[in-house]
């Protein structure tokens, strides 16, 4: 069926990096692009960027630039977002989310940073 | 601090019509037909409501409407049941260099 299947949660210590990956599977992977959201615990939904999985395009949110690279490989129909400089307040919630209107989710992948 | 402005909860009894709103600017909400709403329900993943202002994705109940003015677009769930007790979140493009920016969420609560 359609769906995105994320990694498994990480903990990390602070300045470490984290690399998350979303596998995509029921429809064309590079037909849609795929963002990136992230949910603090207890807090809202704050966008980071997105990659067009056919290009390898990206653009990434102000906040992130210089830290954050978001891959993708056609092969296995998977994107990537690595966050490096890891601080505490990175913690949270990831989302990989479907084309530009999130019409499909990823189940998120907890990324605790903790020292 | 969230680029745009949602109340921090909306409350109503079933069956009433509550409405959401979410304040931008002329940069966002404002300029763009592309404002999306997104009801997320504790644990869960979000899931899409509305898109391009006032369209419904197949599945969704057509008790739920969107809608815009200025720039200020507005979430309106009619006949409201236990199960739309949840968070929702607006979601607006905001040209090539922000790109795309959410609300800081709303919590419905069903009395």
């Amino acid at each position: 069926q359609v769906q995105l299947e994320q990694s498994g949660a990480e903990v990390k210590k602070p300045g470490a990096s984290v690399k998350v990956s979303c596998k995509a599977s029921g429809y064309t992977f590079t037909g849609y692009f795929m963002h990136w959201i992230r949910q603090a615990p207890g807090q809202g939904l704050e966008w980071m960027g997105w990659i067009n999985p056919n290009s390898g395009a990206i653009n990434y949110a102000q906040k992130f630039r210089g830290r954050v690279t978001m891959t993708r490989d056609t092969s296995i129909t998977t994107a990537y977002m690595e966050l490096s400089g890891l601080r505490s307040d990175d913690t949270a919630l990831y989302y990989c989310a479907r084309g530009t209107y999130y019409d499909l989710w990823g189940q998120g992948t907890l990324v605790t940073v903790s020292s | 601090q969230s680029a745009l402005t949602q109340p921090a909860s909306v409350s109503g009894s079933p069956g009433q019509s509550i409405t959401i709103s979410c304040t931008g600017t002329i940069s966002d909400v404002g300029s763009y037909n592309l404002v999306s709403w997104y009801q997320q329900h504790p644990g869960k993943a979000p899931k899409l409501m509305i898109y391009e202002g006032t369209k419904r994705p197949s599945g969704v109940s057509n008790r739920f409407s969107g809608s815009k003015s200025g720039n200020t677009a507005s979430l309106t769930i009619s006949g409201l049941q236990a199960d739309d007790e949840a968070d929702y979140y607006c979601c607006s493009y905001a040209g090539s260099r922000t790109s795309w920016v959410f609300g800081g969420g709303t919590k419905v609560t069903v009395l």
